[in-house]
């Protein structure tokens, strides 16, 4: 248990599908992360949530929202998707600006395994 | 961000220590060397970090050459469950209010046999 917790871990979904991914720390950290990791590639940094201001779009598509409505919880709106868009997604969080020693590890979720047919 | 180079894969019999190594030649002085680890169908999982001197926790140890421009991670009695794709990060420290960016690259697969 990291202290991250993702939901739904499996989702299906067609592409005039609207969902979102929840996610949620309980570590007391002041940032969020959404990575996605397709098969065979290396995690994508998407969104990266400071003080709950988005401080970070990695060129993502509109059809994917982030809201972070406080610093515990993150979602994902997921809206007009594509078959490419299937993938793992993942959820971090850090507490930034540490100045302790290791201060900057993230702790990721387990991730929801994103179907889009 | 300086660039990592790892091998795509390694194979390790169990109880004997796993030598991972990582390249980052093109590392400046303000930057830290990460690991983290992926284990199938889980989120990465934070191992060790340094600078320029050797780190040591309950997890491995870090080992980076005098020129920091290569390290080696190292789980000294290697056991089924490190079976996993392992990643070398070099990053500056997070300032004050800034968030950690860390890209991964596509890491070492470490299969430990029996």
């Amino acid at each position: 248990e990291t202290g991250v917790t993702q939901t739904p871990r499996h989702l299906v979904m067609g592409m005039t599908n609207k969902k979102s991914l929840k996610c949620e720390q309980h570590l007391g950290h002041n940032a969020m992360y959404w990575y996605k990791q397709s098969a065979k590639k290396p995690l994508e940094l998407m969104f990266v949530y400071n003080f709950k201001e988005q401080t970070e779009n990695n060129s993502v598509p509109s059809r994917f929202s982030p809201e972070c409505p406080n610093s515990s919880h993150l979602f994902l709106h997921l809206h007009t998707l594509q078959p490419e868009d299937s993938a793992l997604y993942l959820c971090a969080s850090s507490q930034a600006g540490s100045g302790a020693p290791g201060g900057e590890k993230l702790f990721f979720g387990s991730g929801t395994q994103l179907s889009v047919l | 961000d300086a660039k990592t180079t790892q091998p795509p894969s390694m194979d390790c019999a169990e109880g004997r220590a796993a030598n991972l190594p990582c390249n980052h030649s093109t590392i400046s002085g303000n930057e830290y060397v990460y690991w983290y680890r992926q284990i199938h169908s889980q989120g990465p999982q934070y191992i060790i970090h340094g600078l320029k001197n050797n780190e040591t926790n309950e997890m491995a140890s870090l080992i980076i050459t005098e020129d920091r421009k290569s390290s080696t991670l190292i789980l000294p009695h290697a056991t089924l469950r490190d079976t996993a794709v392992y990643y070398c990060i070099v990053r500056v420290r997070g300032r004050i209010q800034g968030a950690q960016k860390l890209v991964f690259g596509q890491g070492t697969r470490l299969t430990i046999n029996p």
